[in-house]
């Protein structure tokens, strides 16, 4: 079954303690992408990766940094959490080939006290 | 830069009512068009896709048509059912790129 999978899928942390929220792909995409959804503002996009090693800013990277050593596995992480970072998470991929659908995780809710 | 306005939610309605959901867009090029629809708990998931002017996407008895003209892409379905009852964002993709642009999302409540 094609799937993305995101873990943790609940995760409540401390202003500061670093975290890691990962990502993996059974379907050989290419393009990885993260996005925080937040009341009125719809889907914002954090990071993207076009595909192994590498990796560029979306719309709001400030506070986030993600890694892409395997084709699978995009994680990201939060170095230094803050309260603004409360926010529902969903890691996304699609194929780099036309105009593929994308599919997206069950989505993480971080709460950062 | 891209991007997409939808109607402001929360949309309640009786089951068998007719429903719309307004987008329009801004854009540079010849944008996709997509909908999404996010059931309480879960991800996003694709419901439906126009790739060119004055095509139609269509699934599970929801329907859009892509409108060059109005910058829009409207979703519509017939008769709603309580099942029906999600978030529904649409979402543009331009050139050969894969990032999504989103709008706000509209919360879909249908009752008895």
């Amino acid at each position: 079954e094609a799937q993305v999978t995101q873990n943790p899928r609940y995760l409540i942390t401390v202003t500061g303690k670093k975290l890691t929220v990962t990502c993996s792909q059974n379907m050989n995409h290419e393009y990885m992408s993260w996005y925080r959804q937040d009341p009125g503002l719809g889907l914002r996009q954090i990071y993207y990766s076009m595909n192994v090693e590498v990796t560029d800013k979306g719309d709001v990277p400030e506070g986030y940094k993600v890694s892409r050593k395997e084709k699978r596995n995009f994680p990201l992480i939060l170095e230094s959490p803050s309260p603004n970072q409360t926010s529902l998470y969903f890691c996304a991929s699609s194929s780099n080939r036309g105009d593929t659908e994308a599919f997206f995780g069950q989505g993480t809710r971080l709460t950062v006290v | 830069g891209n991007s997409v306005t939808q109607m402001e939610g929360p949309v309640t309605l009786s089951e068998e009512a007719f429903l719309t959901i307004n987008c329009t867009y801004t854009a540079t090029g010849y944008p996709s068009l997509f909908w999404y629809v996010q059931y309480p708990g879960e991800g996003l998931q694709l419901l439906l896709k126009a790739t060119k002017a004055d095509d139609k996407g269509s699934n599970k008895g929801f329907e859009a048509t892509y409108r060059k003209e109005t910058t829009s892409f409207h979703l519509e379905k017939g008769s709603v059912q309580v099942s029906d009852s999600a978030v529904y964002f649409c979402a543009l993709r331009t050139g050969g790129g894969n990032k999504l642009t989103f709008g706000t999302g509209t919360q879909l409540k249908v009752e008895l």
